[in-house]
């Protein structure tokens, strides 16, 4: 079965600094997100994208946030300017048809941020 | 706003034990509903999704959903649970109008001992 792969799996970076979370989405998927899960808490929705866009955003994801489709298979998250508080499990997810289809979820990548 | 509750944060069952972890959420308009689960050390999978017709849904591993709309719920039930069915479980609503984010809830942890 295809799966959403996420690259890396840990991420350990200094406060201030600048990180780039991979995601390879489900090859003929149209729909892809970014969520996080910070430890005990809950799974909070980041970002959806679609046809090259942002289509949805929460108010978590501001201006040290964004995301990228470089290549037509890679997405990417990337914070700017990371904050201790940005330390959580970054989901990447892809859909076929958006809400009305279930997300496909990659592993997660834990970022530590020190 | 929309929003999710699981009531249950750590469930602990022997196996063959029956399970039902509830689901109660909060928006007034039409819903997609999930459950999710995340095996230790794995990505969040779909158990199973309700999005229109029999509000009783069958999903994989023997698991079952009800979606009564009266109550706002949509619980998980399996008659018989297994050692391998100890996993994190979360809730998950999406709007079906206007928005294709997830609100998850905080999930519940469950324990299933042989």
């Amino acid at each position: 079965e295809p799966e959403v792969t996420q690259t890396p799996s840990h991420q350990v970076t200094q406060m201030g600094q600048e990180v780039i979370l991979r995601c390879v989405p489900i090859s003929n998927h149209l729909y892809f997100y970014w969520y996080r899960q910070i430890l005990g808490q809950k799974v909070e929705f980041l970002v959806s994208f679609y046809n090259n866009e942002i289509s949805e955003k929460s108010e978590i994801f501001d201006d040290q946030f964004s995301v990228e489709r470089p290549d037509g298979s890679n997405f990417t998250l990337k914070i700017r300017s990371t904050k201790l508080e940005d330390s959580a499990m970054y989901f990447c997810a892809s859909s076929e048809q958006g809400g009305n289809s279930p997300l496909h979820f990659g592993n997660g990548t834990r970022l530590t941020v020190t | 706003a929309q929003s999710v509750s699981q009531h249950n944060h750590h469930v602990i069952l022997s196996e063959a034990a029956s399970l039902e972890l509830g689901c109660n959420y909060s928006y007034g308009g039409t819903v997609n509903l999930f459950w999710y689960v995340q095996y230790p050390g794995q990505h969040l999978q779909l158990l199973l999704k309700y999005f229109s017709g029999d509000p009783l849904v069958k999903g994989i591993k023997g698991f079952e959903a009800e979606f009564i709309k009266s109550k706002f719920s949509f619980n998980l039930r399996k008659p018989s649970v297994q050692w391998s069915d100890t996993a994190e479980y979360f809730c998950a609503v999406n709007a079906v109008w206007g928005t294709d984010k997830l609100i998850f809830g905080t999930g519940t942890r469950l324990q299933v001992f042989p």
